[in-house]
């Protein structure tokens, strides 16, 4: 019930492309819903971050679509660039206590020029 | 720059060997937690704390770790006797106690055990 669900492992995408990397999870109890950016030797960035009483949220190229009945979330990034090669977490956090994290295990994406 | 500080950023040691690490967090946050990811994997939270109280440790945390977070302000983390399987980046993060669940992430310290 403590598991966020990613997919997939690793993408590719031609640059200008729409990356689209997925997150499941089972516990009905979380709340908060960020996706991370990770570059390589660096620690994770938040990108953007939704509640679950919206179903979508932008910010510039990226989109999260959030679907609760389906305890489904994804991530959308717009006109893939180069820059956004890195890898990508989803995460999950209750809305009460400590507002830990349960991350996903991470998306390798590649956007090629 | 304001951010979330670690250190050191790599530390290598030999099995059996104590490293402790140090995290700043953002001066105005009350909850810092700590994280550890391996290769290929999200962080998995380790351990919480607001202001100075640990309130959370995750079964994660062998009798080997301790964390500290004396009068509120940076923490540490200790591993005694280390062993090849704590190999992993240890991550810091802070969050305010008025936001909305963001935390903001330090750069890691790399623990490498040979």
């Amino acid at each position: 019930q403590q598991q966020v669900k990613q997919s997939p492992q690793s993408l590719i995408v031609q640059k200008g492309g729409i990356s689209i990397i997925n997150c499941a999870y089972e516990n009905t109890a979380f709340d908060y819903f960020p996706w991370y950016q990770q570059f390589p030797g660096k620690g994770p960035a938040l990108l953007i971050a939704i509640r679950p009483d919206v179903s979508e949220k932008k910010e510039g190229r990226f989109t999260i679509s959030f679907n609760k009945s389906a305890k489904q979330f994804s991530l959308h990034i717009m006109d893939s660039q180069p820059g956004d090669s890195a890898t990508y977490f989803c995460a999950a956090s209750k809305g009460s206590g400590t507002y830990k994290y349960i991350f996903g295990t991470g998306t390798r994406l590649k956007v090629l020029a | 720059d304001t951010g979330v500080s670690q250190d050191p950023r790599h530390k290598i040691t030999k099995r059996g060997q104590n490293v402790t690490f140090r995290c700043d967090p953002i001066s105005e946050h009350n909850r810092l937690y700590w994280y550890r990811q391996t290769l290929g994997q999200g962080p998995e939270f380790l351990t919480y704390f607001q202001n100075e109280a640990q309130l959370e440790k995750s079964r994660l945390l062998s009798d080997r770790f301790s964390a500290e977070r004396p009068k509120g302000s940076f923490s540490t983390l200790e591993i005694q006797r280390t062993e090849q399987g704590d190999s992993a980046m240890y991550l810091c993060a802070s969050s305010s106690l008025a936001g909305a669940g963001e935390q903001f992430f330090g750069p890691g310290t790399r623990l490498t055990v040979l």
